[in-house]
């Protein structure tokens, strides 16, 4: 079976642009998470959906936007860039809502440097 | 302890030693705390979910273990291979998002 699939693999961005990311859960999963991880620190939460809603938001601004669609792949929206959003974004499935014993599955980021 | 700590930040070992570190996280109002392994360039893989105090689990020779009243869990690898060098990362799980510490980056020298 496939696992968490995110597209593209990199990505290079001028300031001000704007960026979709996409990822493709596990066949089943329902949920989808979105992390951001910056050189040096570890994986920090921006979004998740569940059944197509927003069940979670980290703090990350207003530029940062998500949808999940009817299929259960989601796309995470970066408005008006800048060099600070240059990070690897991983997206993580998960079969339901993602409790506490839940285990996400990742897939492999997509490389985002904003120049 | 407010967020989840992680030691050392990295390690180096020979083909062979056993070797171990440390995650620290918040003990009041614990959930679960996960444990991933990222090798270079692949997705993190989850190695363990653990829920109870005095929680010990095991993959082959890794295995971990958990102290919910005072914060802490273990990784611990057993003879090291050179195929278990990655980044380990530990996550505490917090109301509906995974907060993540650093990570120990070990490599294993042949």
């Amino acid at each position: 079976d496939a696992g968490v699939t995110q597209s593209p693999t990199h990505l290079i961005k001028t300031r001000g642009q704007q960026v979709t990311l996409r990822c493709s859960p596990i066949s089943g999963h329902k949920s989808v998470s979105w992390y951001q991880q910056v050189l040096g620190q570890g994986p920090q939460f921006i979004f998740q959906y569940y059944e197509k809603e927003e069940r979670g938001r980290g703090n990350f601004p207003d530029r940062f936007s998500a949808r999940q669609f009817p299929n259960y792949s989601s796309e995470l929206n970066v408005n008006a860039l800048l060099l600070g959003d240059s990070a690897l974004y991983l997206c993580a499935s998960s079969f339901l809502a993602g409790g506490p014993q839940e285990t996400q599955y990742f897939g492999p980021g997509t490389r985002l440097l904003v120049l | 302890i407010l967020n989840v700590e992680q030691s050392p930040q990295s390690l180096h070992v020979q083909e062979g030693d056993s070797t171990n570190f440390t995650c620290s996280f918040p003990s009041s109002n614990f959930y679960a705390l996960h444990w991933y392994r990222w090798e270079t360039a692949k997705s993190p893989e989850a190695l363990f979910v653990m829920t109870l105090n005095g929680d010990e689990k095991k993959k082959g020779r890794i295995s971990a273990t958990l102290n919910t009243k005072e914060g802490y869990s273990y990784l611990y690898i057993k003879g090291s291979q050179p195929e278990d060098s990655a980044t380990y990362l530990c996550a505490n799980h917090n109301t509906d998002k995974l907060i993540f510490g650093t990570g120990t980056r070990l490599q294993v020298f042949p």
